[in-house]
């Protein structure tokens, strides 16, 4: 089990650029989350997926940011454009109902310059 | 509104020096409440999952308990590589299976 998947670790753009981040959840695991950490709001949900369904995405800031799962094994999410302020660690976390607590990649930490 | 505080926001033990973090939530319907280890660089990991009040669970070092009202996180004789963020989240019966996390509390562990 290889767990969740991110990519890229780290990105650093300059602000006006479209910024695209992936995430593989777990095989079989049907819930799909996109979370955002920073040291003054904590961990904050985006959006969340269930079999590739977004089922709840009130915590996406603008419309600027756009997630998509077009299958169940990849899901994106897109900022276009960024701004400084959208500098912050990005994580996406699956979990299957059956089972206990989520289980988070390691994260893109985004740097808009 | 649905509040989780999570107290202190840092704590420094010298090793093998017993504490307990807070995690206090003013929620309805509580489904179960999450803690999590978060280590410098990378998301955060599962622990315990508490359902009911009077509930414990005990891992190594940590025991998690709790009430009706907030949630402990307890840390026996702990050791340098205790150190690291610990997150609580709750997850409400009105809320799919979205978890609402408190601010962590920053632990450092010192030899």
């Amino acid at each position: 089990d290889a767990g969740v998947i991110q990519s890229p670790r780290h990105e650093v753009t300059e602000m006006g650029q479209e910024v695209t981040l992936r995430c593989k959840p777990i095989s079989g695991h049907d819930y799909l989350f996109w979370y955002r950490q920073t040291m003054m709001r904590g961990l904050e949900l985006l959006i969340y997926f269930n079999n590739n369904v977004p089922i709840d995405d009130s915590g996406m800031p603008e419309d600027r940011f756009s997630a998509k799962m077009p299958n169940a094994s990849f899901s994106t999410l897109k900022i276009q454009p960024s701004e400084p302020r959208d500098s912050a660690v990005y994580f996406c976390a699956s979990n299957n109902p059956a089972g206990d607590g989520y289980t988070f990649g390691s994260g893109t930490r985004l740097t808009v310059v | 509104e649905d509040q989780v505080t999570q107290s202190p926001e840092a704590l420094r033990l010298q090793e093998g020096e017993s504490s307990s973090l807070n995690c206090s939530y003013t929620v309805s319907g509580l489904r179960g409440l999450f803690w999590y280890r978060q280590d410098p660089g990378k998301g955060p990991e599962f622990l315990f999952t508490l359902y009911s009040a009077g509930e414990e669970k005990e891992k190594e070092r940590l025991k998690a308990t709790l009430t009706k009202k907030e949630s402990f996180l307890h840390i026996t004789a702990p050791k340098p590589e205790d150190s690291a963020t610990y997150l609580c989240a709750v997850h409400l019966n009105n809320a799919g299976n979205m978890l609402t996390f408190g601010g962590g509390t920053r632990l450092m562990v010192k030899p």
